[in-house]
């Protein structure tokens, strides 16, 4: 069974600090894999984008990694701030244009 | 370009009423998908279409749910009748392509909230 996990299920850090968002998968045979954010009411905006090729994507105070081997995915948000308070959704990519997704992190930063 | 837009955002409705979702892909995106998350859980695939053809539809919960891409531009979700467990959030997505290349990034609309009374 494909699953995707997410680590932790809230967090809430003061402005300024780096943090991690850490995402598990079960599936060695990913096509990519994309973070997302979610702000409350709203859609999903993609963030980053690693194709199974990669190991790494960087977009502003965000970079995403991917080790495939040991099935994790990591979300690093380097200086934070208040507007970065949202939930982030991990999503693995599969074979079958499946995109299976984790119950997401809710990020919350305290100005 | 126009991102992926869906109709209406919030629907209030009794059970076994009969209620119909809109999509409307990024145009020239060939690929539609529909999802849903319900009571906070994880978003789950619905189906995906290709043009106007099914490609997947493992994920439709039972057969009070039917998905049309009529003419492969927009696309429906109708449930008939409602059940109190349908309440969620259901959001559509479209791509440009697929394939082991990658190039199945989906673009996701802000979704339909669904209210279940």
């Amino acid at each position: 069974k494909q699953e995707v996990t997410q680590i932790p299920a809230a967090l809430s850090v003061p402005e300024g600090e780096n943090l991690v968002l850490n995402c598990s998968f079960t599936d060695s045979a990913i096509y990519n894999l994309q973070w997302f954010r979610q702000d409350p009411g709203k859609g999903l905006t993609s963030l980053l984008l690693i194709q199974s090729s990669q190991r790494e994507q960087t977009s502003g105070r965000l970079n995403a990694s991917l080790d495939k081997s040991s099935g994790r995915s990591t979300l690093y948000i380097a200086a934070s701030q208040p507007g970065d308070s949202a939930t982030y959704l991990c999503a693995m990519g599969t074979g079958g244009f499946k995109t299976i997704f984790g119950a997401g992190t809710r990020l919350f930063v305290k100005a | 370009e126009a991102g992926v837009t869906q109709f209406p955002s919030h629907s209030v409705i009794e059970k076994g009423q009969t209620v119909t979702l809109r999509c409307d892909p990024i145009s020239g995106h060939d690929n539609l998908y529909w999802y849903r998350r319900v009571m906070g859980k994880e978003i789950k695939f619905l189906l995906h279409f290709v043009k106007e053809s099914k490609q997947d539809e493992s994920g439709m919960p039972n057969n009070r749910f039917l998905a049309e891409r009529t003419g492969g531009t927009y696309s429906t979700l109708k449930v008939q009748p409602a059940e109190l467990e349908d309440s969620g959030v259901y959001f559509c997505a479209s791509s440009r392509g697929g394939g082991p290349s990658g190039a199945n990034v989906l673009t996701f609309g802000a979704g339909s909230r669904l209210t279940v009374l």
